[in-house]
């Protein structure tokens, strides 16, 4: 069955660092790979996706992901972190035939450091 | 992209009752999801709602509990029923896009 495994909880990081958030899939096929955002008493947003082609896949708000199959991980990457980052990150895998069906992972609450 | 309207918002009801919450899609869709979103946690899949067959409920989750319909390719409803305190979530739907899901933004019920 798939999975997502997200190891952090909880991350902290000053403004203006770099960031990486760990995700690793479980899936039997070339998995559909997804990074959501959700901001206190916000919707879910989409960051980024990745189905095929480049391994490295760019997102909105300057955020940008790896693929690496060999890992079986699709980490969150972002050079520089703005107070306004501070939500929580999920990643995700799509199932079904048009990856709709969504198993998401625990997620990862970021803070920031002032 | 699709426009995913749910109703209502946000709501508090008494233990024992039922509430049930509406998913509107601006354009025809063949999946819908619904997920559930407890306090602090992760989203959890419901189940799957197709036009025209009985929804597919995952692990833990059972028709009597969450009942769902899906009338035409643009609606669909889940109903929480004869509700406790642990059903305090946020309810989510979503609609299958091209590749992935576009997600509503979600119904926010407190059960007291």
């Amino acid at each position: 069955a798939q999975s997502v495994t997200q190891p952090d909880i909880h991350i902290t990081v000053s403004e203006g660092a770099s960031l990486e958030l760990r995700c690793n899939y479980s899936y039997g096929a070339t998995p559909y790979l997804f990074w959501y955002v959700q901001s206190p008493g916000q919707g879910l947003q989409l960051l980024l996706k990745y189905f095929s082609g480049d391994t490295l896949v760019q997102g909105i708000k300057g955020f940008e992901a790896e693929f690496k199959r060999s890992q079986s991980s699709f980490n969150l990457r972002k050079p520089s972190v703005h107070w306004s980052d501070a939500a929580e990150y999920f990643c995700a895998v799509g199932a079904g035939s048009s990856a709709s069906k969504i198993i998401f992972g625990s997620g990862t609450r970021l803070s920031i450091r002032p | 992209s699709a426009v995913i309207s749910q109703k209502p918002s946000r709501d508090i009801c008494q233990r024992g009752t039922s509430l049930t919450i509406q998913c509107q899609v601006d354009s025809q869709v063949t999946m819908m999801f619904w997920y559930r979103q407890q306090p602090g946690q992760s989203l959890t899949l419901i189940a799957t709602a197709n036009q025209g067959s009985e929804a597919t409920y995952e692990s833990g989750f059972v028709i009597d509990k969450f009942p769902i319909s899906r009338p035409n390719l643009t609606f669909s409803t889940l109903t929480v029923s004869n509700m406790s305190p642990e059903d305090s979530s946020i309810y989510l739907c979503s609609v299958d896009g091209t590749v992935g899901a576009f997600f509503g933004q979600g119904t926010r019920l407190t059960v007291v």
